[in-house]
């Protein structure tokens, strides 16, 4: 098992819509997490950070954590063509001194 | 805002090359990574820094060493470039606070090696 995973997608939404990614972890004692947007051909971009079961919301993005159950979502409220990525979720591991474990990515298009 | 740069974006090599990748943050950060990302296999970790002149391997290090002469600058060190080290390089920074953990990452390298 994977200690990050994600659904590699692809992801369509239509522009407008609410896109919803999902990514679970496998470590009960991870603190940290979270969300990178990667364009292509270039480096993922911090977007959001969280650290409380709850939701935590940035604009049109939210997050929201689950520790119970192992997961961690992004929300992306009224989404535009310019929201098409690959988005990363990033945990810190119980075990990992000061090193993220990434998941593989879901790719997300937006449709207009 | 926490500014990495990387010394060049794209970056052609011969076999057999020793080849030099530069990185540079701005931040003041305790920790650097340099991570290797390739199609389907993600972002995988080469080698990270958390204090200068101090290096511990990552998932992947073999055929890599890196450098950290000064807090602010980590460099990775392909010693004989190889075909299957073709791949776009990122570096990465992060505070030295305990409770902190975000990475910024730098534009990228990408080397080809032929």
């Amino acid at each position: 098992q994977k200690e990050v995973e994600q659904n590699s997608g692809p992801l369509s939404v239509p522009e407008g819509a609410i896109a919803s990614l999902n990514c679970t972890y496998s470590d009960r004692g991870s603190q940290s997490f979270f969300w990178y947007r990667q364009y292509s051909g270039k480096s993922p971009e911090l977007i959001m950070s969280i650290y409380s079961n709850g939701d935590k919301e940035d604009g049109r993005f939210t997050a929201q954590l689950n520790k119970a159950s192992q997961y961690v979502s992004l929300l992306i409220r009224d989404s535009q063509p310019s929201d098409s990525a690959t988005y990363l979720c990033a945990v810190k591991t119980r075990g990992s001194a000061r090193q993220l474990t990434f998941g593989s990515g879901t790719q997300l298009t937006v449709l207009p | 805002d926490v500014k990495v740069t990387q010394s060049s974006r794209y970056l052609v090599k011969r076999t057999g090359e020793k080849v030099f990748l530069e990185c540079v943050q701005d931040m003041d950060h305790e920790n650097m990574f340099w991570y290797r990302q390739d199609p389907g296999l993600g972002l995988r970790l080469i080698y990270f820094s958390y204090d200068v002149k101090m290096k511990e391997k990552g998932d992947i290090p073999e055929g890599y060493s890196v450098s950290r002469e000064k807090k602010e600058r980590f460099s990775l060190i392909l010693e004989s470039a190889s075909t299957n080290q073709t791949s776009m390089y990122l570096c990465a920074s992060s505070s030295g606070t305990s409770t902190v953990y975000e990475q910024y990452f730098g534009p990228g390298t990408r080397l080809t090696v032929t």
